[in-house]
């Protein structure tokens, strides 16, 4: 039982490369999103997905695409890389999020380099 | 906007002593919870506690809720070194989780 996996784990682009984060998780969890991380500011959701077909946006969801044709896989597309992307991302997998909620369970990260 | 906000930002201790973090929040939620992550790891749960609970127990920690005054705390009782991580609040709202900023304790040997 894996949990929840992202790859890569460090990635270096340039401005204005395209890329995608890949989240997997074997939990059969409906609920999944993505975060990102820097320092100071905890954790700022991006977009969120309910269950296969369905997503949302989050506080920060602009330059970022997600689709979730499974309920296994959650990839997060970078448009056109800027600087202010460079961050770590982390995606995250629960049972339930709504009326009641349940932990989540979150991947090791991404550290995004965008020179 | 984040929702939740902890306090404080940083602490430190020294091993065996008890350690409180604190969290504030906005709006009203149907459950918080905290999480611990290490450094250059990924979060962890730590404990659940819904808005109909006051004080919730798990090992070495305690968590309380008071929903009129929108604020929890984390109470980490006999610190170890290990206990050393970042420690985040998270809340529900609607379908979506917010976290706050953190506290980073060190818990000196």
């Amino acid at each position: 039982n894996a949990g929840v996996t992202q790859t890569p784990k460090f990635q270096v682009l340039k401005t204005g490369q395209s890329m995608t984060l890949q989240c997997a998780q074997d939990m059969n969890h409906e609920y999944m999103s993505w975060y990102r991380q820097d320092p100071g500011m905890g954790l700022r959701l991006i977009h969120y997905s309910v269950g296969a077909g369905i997503t949302d946006q989050g506080e920060v969801p602009n330059g970022y695409n997600v689709s979730r044709s499974t309920t296994e896989d959650f990839p997060l597309r970078l448009l056109s890389a800027a600087p202010s992307q460079t961050s770590v991302y982390f995606c995250a997998s629960s049972y339930s999020r709504w009326p009641v909620g349940t932990e989540a369970f979150f991947g090791q990260g991404t550290r995004l380099t965008v020179v | 906007s984040q929702q939740g906000e902890e306090d404080p930002q940083a602490l430190s201790i020294q091993e065996g002593e008890n350690a409180t973090m604190n969290c504030s929040y906005k709006t009203s939620i149907n459950n918080l919870q905290w999480y611990r992550q290490n450094s250059g790891r990924g979060l962890v749960h730590l404990i659940l506690i819904r808005s109909n609970e006051r004080e919730k127990h798990s090992g070495r920690l305690r968590v309380t809720l008071d929903t009129s005054k929108k604020s929890s705390s984390l109470l980490i009782t006999a610190s170890r070194a290990a206990d050393t991580a970042s420690y985040f609040c998270a809340t529900d709202i609607s379908s979506d989780m917010r976290f706050g900023a953190g506290t980073r304790l060190t818990v000196k040997p």
